[in-house]
């Protein structure tokens, strides 16, 4: 199947410091892809959806000022927390639509981000 | 709420015994279904998928799932689970291009 990656695996920041995830296809062109927020024995939560070339579509409740998203090739999208607080430390994983997968709209997942804020 | 509802959080199973997941949604209209698996540590893998034709889909693994769409269901299953099987398992739905999760099933198998 498609591979995606996420860049990196865990990161601890201090509070107010900005921390950018990147998100790669590996062996597809994505023109959409997806991040989502796990928190521990929890759903997957949808943030917003990344859109190469245009803006990010973001998901109610979802402040788009803190979690800014940039989508600017087609194998590469990148969230970047602002000014990041405690409340912010969670899973986050990103996922691509894998084109060749026609009407199924199938997407595969990357492994994950750690983001611990101190 | 438009919601996809998972009912069994956590299930605990010896090796060999059978197993089913259920997974209800409440979205009308066109769907497709997914469910995936978190094996821990790991990142979310397609299990298995429907979006038309036969109901009964089969995937990797072993497992399948069956698609009564009267029911508005998509249960898991897999006759005789193994000691590997031991993950998190997350239905889901694509309702306008989004992937909607249900609340995941933690399954423990016992050797």
């Amino acid at each position: 199947g498609a591979v995606v990656s996420q860049h990196p695996s865990r990161v601890i920041c201090k509070s107010g410091t900005s921390v950018k995830i990147e998100c790669r296809s590996l062996d597809f062109q994505a023109t959409t892809m997806f991040w989502y927020r796990q928190f521990p024995k929890k759903s997957l939560m949808l943030m917003a959806t990344s859109n190469e070339g245009s803006k990010a579509t973001y998901e109610q409740g979802v402040e788009k000022d803190k979690f800014l998203i940039n989508h600017a090739s087609l194998t590469l999208s990148t969230l970047t927390v602002t000014s990041a607080h405690p409340e912010d430390s969670s899973f986050y994983i990103c996922s691509a639509r894998d084109p060749a997968s026609g009407n199924t709209d199938t997407q595969y997942f990357g492994p994950g981000t750690r983001l611990t804020v101190l | 709420a438009q919601s996809v509802s998972q009912h069994n959080h956590h299930v605990i199973l010896s090796e060999a015994a059978s197993l089913e997941l259920g997974c209800n949604y409440s979205y009308g209209g066109t769907v497709n279904l997914f469910w995936y698996v978190q094996y821990p540590g790991q990142h979310l893998q397609l299990l298995l998928k429907y979006f038309s034709g036969d109901p009964l889909v089969k995937g990797i693994k072993g497992f399948e799932a069956e698609f009564i769409k009267s029911k508005f269901s998509f249960n898991l299953r897999k006759p005789s689970v193994q000691w590997s099987d031991t993950a998190e398992y997350f239905c889901a739905v694509n309702k306008g291009g989004k992937l909607i999760f249900g609340q995941g099933t933690t399954l423990q198998v016992k050797p």
